[in-house]
C-alpha cells in the first residue's frame, strides 16, 4: 500500500489565490519531508527540505515567501503555494525518507494549473 | 556537489528487445544508487537501489542495474521489453553529506509492438 499519500492530486486555481498541498507519511513518522517541482518532461528539483517543528530549509533560488511550507506533526507537511500566478503550474511531488540508506517514497504528486 | 548523468532523453526500444539506460555519476566515494520510474501524472516508484554488497542488483518488473566503481556508472537493463514499460525512468543519488537526492534529467523510453 501507499506509504505517502499527498492532496489533492491535481487542482486549478485563480491567479492570486493560494492553494495547499498536503503530504502525508502513511507508514512511519517522519522528521524530514522533502518537497519537489517538476516542469514538463524534466527532472525533479528539490524545492526545500521540510523540518518537522522547525523551519523549513529552501534551496537556492526558491522564494520562501512565495512557497511556505509546514511540517506541524511528524506524519504531515504542507506546502502552500502563495498569490499563485500562471508561471507556478507545475507538478509538485514531496517524498519521505526512513533513513538514509533506504529508498525514498514519493507521494502521487499534485498537478497545479494557475489560470 | 555530487551530480548524475543520463544519456539519451529518449530511448525506443521494439517489444522483446534489450532495454539499455545509461546513468553516471560523480562522487569521490561509493553512493547511494536509485533507479525510478514514474508513470505519467504520477509519483515515482522505486525500481532498484544500490547501497553495499552485491553489484549486481535486481529490481522489480524484470531490471537491473550494475554497479560499476571504476567507470562510476549505474546502467539499467532489462532482456526483453514489454509495452508497459514504457515512461519515463530516473537514476538518482543520494547526497553524503546533505542526504539530499540528486536526479538525473531523465529517460524517457519508448517501446514499440
Amino acid at each position: 500500500g501507499a506509504v505517502v499519500s499527498q492532496h489533492p492530486s491535481w487542482v486549478i486555481c485563480k491567479s492570486g489565490t493560494s492553494v495547499k498541498i498536503e503530504c502525508r507519511s502513511l507508514d512511519f513518522q517522519a522528521t524530514t519531508m522533502f518537497w519537489y517541482r517538476q516542469f514538463p518532461k524534466q527532472s525533479l528539483m528539490l524545492m526545500a527540505t521540510s523540518n518537522e517543528g522547525s523551519k523549513a530549509t529552501y534551496e537556492q533560488g526558491v522564494e520562501k515567501d512565495k512557497f511556505l511550507i509546514n511540517h506541524a506533526s511528524l506524519t504531515l507537511s504542507t506546502l502552500t503555494v502563495t498569490s499563485a500566478h500562471p508561471e507556478d503550474s507545475s507538478f509538485y511531488i514531496c517524498s519521505v525518507d526512513r533513513n538514509r540508506n533506504t529508498e525514498a517514497f514519493f507521494g502521487q504528486g499534485t498537478r497545479l494549473t494557475v489560470v | 556537489a555530487q551530480s548524475v548523468t543520463q544519456l539519451g532523453s529518449h530511448v525506443s526500444v521494439s517489444e522483446g528487445a534489450l532495454v539499455l539506460l545509461r546513468c553516471n555519476y560523480s562522487s569521490s566515494v561509493p553512493p547511494y544508487l536509485f533507479w525510478y520510474v514514474q508513470y505519467p501524472n504520477q509519483g515515482l516508484q522505486l525500481l532498484l537501489k544500490y547501497t553495499t554488497g552485491a553489484t549486481l542488483v535486481k529490481g522489480i518488473n524484470g531490471f537491473e542495474a550494475e554497479f560499476k566503481k571504476s567507470e562510476t556508472s549505474f546502467h539499467l537493463t532489462k532482456p526483453s521489453a514489454h509495452m508497459s514499460d514504457a515512461a519515463e525512468y530516473f537514476c538518482a543519488v543520494r547526497e553524503i553529506n546533505t542526504d539530499k537526492l540528486i536526479f538525473g534529467t531523465g529517460t524517457r523510453l519508448q517501446v514499440f509492438p
